[in-house]
């Protein structure tokens, strides 16, 4: 009964490829969040949503599309992939808007080749 | 712009000592801090948060200190055990306005309890 899932865990993939990562909470939680953490572990947040609206949306490429079907679900979509997306991808989700005592999920290592 | 960082990227005790893993933090702004861990594969977790109206906080074998003077903080593990092995990262928030929930991470400190 994990907290915060992700799939895949692992996706390698070809430049130019569209593809999808999936994120669950089973915890009740209000906000999801995404991050990317590169190679050099250096986590930064991409995108937040509180109640199926996104509220936090930094300096991603808009090939990063994320998509909240309801509360409990926050997927994150990528278009036309590239070399530098290459990262681990987080998501994770809190009960309020502060990130307090957030859940992570495992992460999805993307590597575009 | 503002940012995290931590002053020491690895550190190596041996087992029972106690550990000291710095943060230093550049945005006044912040007024809430959290502790992270995250070890090999998986994703980071919660240790111990701290508001900028205190200026300490315990939990079971760790502390954490905030000296909002110098924006500095640390956390202490208390008798390490081969287990506190990780990559440990501050981070910062906050208050309010636009950027309430935006939390800002260091750049990580990987700490190794040797036997």
């Amino acid at each position: 009964d994990t907290a915060v899932s992700q799939t895949p865990k692992y996706l390698v993939t070809q430049m130019g490829n569209d593809k999808s990562i999936k994120c669950e909470q089973n915890l009740g939680h209000d906000t999801m969040y995404w991050y990317k953490q590169d190679s050099k572990k250096f986590l930064k947040i991409m995108f937040s949503y509180n109640n199926k609206e996104l509220i936090i949306n930094e300096t991603v490429p808009n090939r990063f599309s994320p998509k909240s079907p309801d509360k409990a679900h926050l997927n994150l979509h990528i278009n036309s992939l590239e070399l530098g997306d290459s990262a681990v991808y987080f998501c994770a989700s809190s009960q309020d808007r502060g990130l307090r005592e957030a859940f992570f999920g495992q992460g999805t290592r993307l590597t575009v080749v | 712009g503002e940012s995290v960082g931590l002053h020491l990227p690895t550190l190596s005790v041996q087992e029972g000592d106690n550990s000291i893993i710095n943060c230093a933090y550049s945005n006044s702004a912040s007024d809430y801090f959290i502790w992270y861990k995250q070890e090999s594969g998986k994703g980071p977790q919660f240790i111990i948060d701290i508001r900028s109206n205190m200026d300490k906080r315990q939990g079971q074998r760790v502390t954490v200190l905030l000296n909002k003077t110098v924006k500095h903080l640390s956390l202490q593990i208390a008798a390490t055990q081969p287990g506190d092995s990780a990559v440990y990262f501050c981070a910062e928030s906050p208050g309010g306005g636009t950027s309430y929930g935006k939390l800002t991470f260091g750049q990580g400190t990987i700490l190794t309890v040797h036997p």
